[in-house]
């Protein structure tokens, strides 16, 4: 059972262009959450979904930033006209459906570069 | 609001000595507490998880605990190892999402 994917694993924009990462979750899992960890310092929630639906996005930028949870393929998170500042580690995590309880899985995280 | 604080910031310590880390949290409504290893440069691995109904968690020569009530949790690694130098993270989990510290950067010496 593969763990948590994401892809890519480098991404490198100058400013003012649009990134796009992409989080596969592990099988059976059909909540997604996204994090930031900005550089030194703690990783900050950014958004909950569930397939189709936004739960949660009350750690989301209000704006540039958006998420989707299509009923196919992986969640996307997409950066619009990227900013020095968007330079981090962004983290994705799955868990199975079900109670708060149930344990967040996490991938590699794909380090995002803005030039 | 749910803050998580983690103590020391960076510890470094010889070859052999059991340590522990230190994280407390402001609001004891929390379903679960986690604790992770991150490498510079890369990901989160996933150490120990207590749910909130549980006291303590143990896996090979790491032991964590969780005071609920007084908001407190602590990492104990014995027999530290070189190997053992990376940050620390200490998560607990409110709601949706997971609050995490800063972390704690551990430094090994052999």
């Amino acid at each position: 059972n593969a763990g948590v994917m994401q892809n890519p694993r480098h991404l490198v924009r100058r400013r003012g262009q649009e990134a796009r990462l992409r989080c596969s979750p592990m099988k059976g899992h059909s909540h997604v959450y996204w994090y930031r960890q900005l550089p030194e310092e703690g990783l900050k929630f950014m958004v909950y979904l569930q397939k189709e639906n936004i739960i949660d996005e009350s750690g989301m930028p209000k704006e540039r930033f958006s998420a989707e949870f299509p009923k196919e393929g992986p969640s996307i998170l997409r950066i619009q006209q990227v900013v020095r500042g968007d330079s981090a580690a962004y983290f994705c995590a799955s868990s199975r459906p079900g109670p708060a309880s149930n344990e967040q899985f996490f991938g590699p995280g794909t380090r995002l570069t803005v030039l | 609001k749910q803050e998580v604080t983690q103590i020391p910031a960076a510890l470094s310590v010889p070859e052999g000595e059991n340590l522990v880390l230190n994280c407390s949290f402001t609001d004891s409504a929390i379903y679960n507490l986690q604790w992770f290893r991150q490498d510079p440069g890369k990901g989160l691995t996933s150490l120990l998880l207590i749910q909130s109904s549980q006291r303590e968690q143990t896996s090979g020569r790491l032991n964590a605990s969780l005071d609920k009530s007084s908001g407190r949790s602590t990492l104990y690694i014995a027999a530290s190892q070189p190997g053992d130098s990376a940050t620390y993270l200490c998560a607990v989990r409110p709601d949706n999402d997971m609050r995490f510290g800063a972390g704690t950067r551990l430094t090994v010496k052999p």
